[in-house]
């Protein structure tokens, strides 16, 4: 089945610094690439996804690339805000095999003002 | 929309008694599926339904945990006996279509088991 390995597990940065977050994946089949963030206490929720037949995406502060190749992806958050301290996971999806989201362990973001 | 609604928030129970968490998917969503969060694990997919039906329920743990989806609207988590070791908190997700399509998330219930 999908494995999907996260790293850093913990990341501190200055408020206006970029994060960026790694993940890989093992299912050459998997094609959805959702982030979840997680605050303390409260429900996951997606901040950004992308397809397979996409390479980047971008959303004001926030980027994903995809590398089918390495079988990696990324988030980038850039002019880094209080507000973004929180946990983030990526997740993998394929067509095949098992089809709901596996996901990576997290990474617990704080962002120092 | 409400959101994906879950049932309790919060439950405390002694070792060997049964439990039972509660979720209503969004209106229209076909796919449901039973997260299960603790820190050394993080999120471990426990079953997921399509369409009311179970697809793959490989991740419940032991014959302990059970899952129904009876309608399109509500689904059940149980886990008779409980054990301390099945503390944690329980998510339960749906989404529209089975792929490639956002899971929203409930708020989860917090599972004690003392």
């Amino acid at each position: 089945g999908e494995n999907v390995e996260q790293h850093p597990s913990t990341l501190s940065v200055q408020e206006g610094d970029s994060a960026v977050i790694k993940c890989t994946y093992s299912d050459s089949a998997s094609n959805y690439f959702p982030w979840y963030k997680q605050e303390l206490g409260k429900r996951p929720q997606l901040i950004i996804d992308i397809r397979s037949n996409v390479g980047e995406k971008k959303d004001q502060r926030i980027a994903v690339t995809l590398n089918k190749t390495a079988k990696h992806f990324s988030l980038h958050i850039t002019e880094t805000q209080p507000e973004d301290s929180a946990v983030y996971f990526c997740a993998a999806r394929g067509d095949t095999g098992r089809r709901a989201l596996t996901f990576g362990s997290g990474t617990r973001l704080q962002v120092q003002p | 929309d409400a959101g994906v609604i879950q049932s309790p928030r919060h439950e405390v129970t002694e070792m060997g008694q049964e439990v039972t968490l509660r979720c209503k998917p969004i209106s229209g969503h076909n796919s449901l599926f039973w997260y299960r969060q603790t820190m050394m694990r993080g999120l471990e997919l426990l079953i997921y339904f399509n369409n009311n039906v179970p697809i793959d329920d490989s991740g419940m743990p032991e014959d302990r945990f059970s899952a129904k989806m009876p309608n399109a609207s509500f689904s059940t988590l149980k886990i008779q006996p409980s054990e301390p070791r099945d503390s944690a908190v329980y998510f339960c997700a749906s989404s529209r279509e089975l792929m490639n399509t956002e899971a929203f998330f409930g708020q989860g219930t917090r599972l004690t088991v003392v």
